[in-house]
């Protein structure tokens, strides 16, 4: 079992060049999110889905593309990366907890991403 | 809108004192749940607690305790006797009733240093 995986770890990237970070979860958890990490911002929501084959916008979408074809699996994508987008990105993952509470989301290691 | 307040940036303590990280939960909804997840300088983000709305009971965990004051959305965490190792950024998030599982506001964070 292990968890909720991201790669790269590591991505330097040019302005205008896309790219695409993936996640995975092996937890069968019905609900992902992405977040970036930004200095003094704490995290912010960019994506979210609650099954294969729905998402939607979290607090800050702008710039970022995403799809959830399998439970699996929830890539990001950058279209046109821009310096702006340098950031720490982490992917969750989460099980629904039925008409009464939510569970922690399960976080992964996080993709450092640099825009020059 | 959601909003989390963490007032301190952050605190300097000696090992073996005791520290409490504030945090308050603003909300529109009645039933909500509080998180706190600890980033240690290795990145990754480690879930300490998960706590709802409706349940005011304090809890402790070794050497860490919360108090939930619902009539204030305070969620405040004690480290008793802190050591070297509590160093980290110390993250309060909440969400509310059914989102919170793939929805979660964050803190910008309290950074703890335990100096030896």
């Amino acid at each position: 079992n292990a968890g909720v995986t991201q790669t790269p770890k590591f991505q330097v990237l040019k302005t205008g060049q896309s790219m695409t970070l993936q996640c995975a979860q092996d937890m069968n958890h019905e609900y992902m999110s992405w977040y970036r990490q930004d200095p003094g911002m704490g995290l912010r929501l960019i994506h979210y889905s609650v099954g294969a084959g729905i998402t939607d916008q979290g607090e800050v979408p702008n710039g970022y593309n995403v799809s959830r074809s399998t439970t699996e699996d929830f890539p990001l994508r950058l279209l046109s990366a821009a310096p702006s987008q340098t950031s720490v990105y982490f992917c969750a993952s989460s099980s629904r907890a039925g008409t009464q509470g939510i569970y922690e989301q399960y976080f992964g290691p996080g993709t450092r991403l640099t825009v020059t | 809108a959601q909003k989390v307040t963490q007032a301190q940036t952050e605190i300097s303590v000696v090992e073996k004192e005791d520290v409490t990280l504030d945090c308050v939960y603003e909300t529109r909804d009645t039933t909500y749940y509080l998180f706190w997840y600890k980033q240690p300088p290795s990145g990754e983000l480690v879930f300490l607690i998960r706590r709802n709305s409706f349940d005011e009971q304090n809890e402790i965990s070794g050497r860490y305790s919360w108090n939930f004051q619902k009539s204030t959305s305070s969620f405040n965490f004690t480290i008793t006797a802190s050591q070297v190792v509590d160093s980290a950024v110390y993250f309060c998030a909440g969400g509310d009733s059914g989102a919170g599982s793939y929805q979660l506001t964050f803190g910008k964070g309290t950074k703890l240093s335990v100096i030896p």
